[in-house]
């Protein structure tokens, strides 16, 4: 089955810095790489989301990357604000059938102003 | 209002009791999952379910039951043979089976057992 690692765990950035978050995955047949963030005491939300047609997505401030051969995928915020401060978590399907995802251990971003 | 409800956001249990955690959906969207959060460990898949009356062990299914008897409702039932059922439970929704679709997700329960 697919395994997701993510890194850092931790990450602290001032305000208007930008922020990145890796995460690597083990299946290469996956296709699917979705970035959701979640805050405190609520559960998470989709901010972006890639496939394995395209190497790079944007969204506004955020942006997500893909490396199918080294299979890694990124997520790029810009511009920092505070409100960006939660927990974010990257994912990938569980299996080429895409039943379920299998997420990352997350990664909490600290943006102090 | 459209989306998932998890009850209740907090449950108190004492140890030795089984407890049920209530998830429904009016998305009217066919799959639904089960995930237990606990710090540093992020989101593991206990159970999921891609139509009614059928359901799959995700990694860590051992100590908890599901049904799915109809297509908004999915509650999960955490046993006494869980041996630290103490974390943050959530649940989620997609729209397809067999589909790399967002998975929309519940506010949690959070659940205390002493």
């Amino acid at each position: 089955g697919e395994n997701v690692e993510q890194h850092p765990s931790t990450l602290s950035v001032q305000e208007g810095d930008s922020a990145v978050i890796k995460c690597t995955y083990s299946d290469s047949a996956s296709n699917y790489f979705p970035w959701y963030k979640q805050e405190l005491g609520k559960g998470p939300q989709l901010i972006i989301d890639i496939r394995s047609n395209v190497g790079e997505k944007k969204d506004q401030r955020i942006a997500v990357t893909l490396n199918k051969t080294a299979k890694h995928f990124s997520l790029h915020i810009t511009e920092t604000q505070p409100e960006d401060s939660a927990v974010y978590f990257c994912a990938a399907p569980l299996n080429q059938a895409g039943t379920a995802l299998i997420f990352g251990k997350g990664t909490t971003l600290s943006v102090s102003s | 209002d459209g989306g998932i409800t998890q009850s209740p956001k907090y449950l108190f249990r004492k140890e030795g009791q089984n407890v049920t955690l209530s998830c429904e959906q009016n998305l009217n969207h066919d799959a639904m999952y089960w995930y237990r959060q606990d710090p540093g460990q992020g989101l593991r898949l206990i159970y999921y379910s891609q139509i009614v009356n059928d359901f799959q062990k995700g990694d860590i299914a051992e100590g908890y039951s599901v049904s799915r008897e109809k297509k908004e409702s999915f509650p999960l039932t955490v046993t006494s043979a869980q041996k630290n059922p103490t974390a943050f439970y959530l649940c989620a929704s997609s729209p397809r089976t067999g589909a790399n679709t967002e998975a929309f997700f519940g506010q949690g329960t959070r659940l205390t057992v002493v």
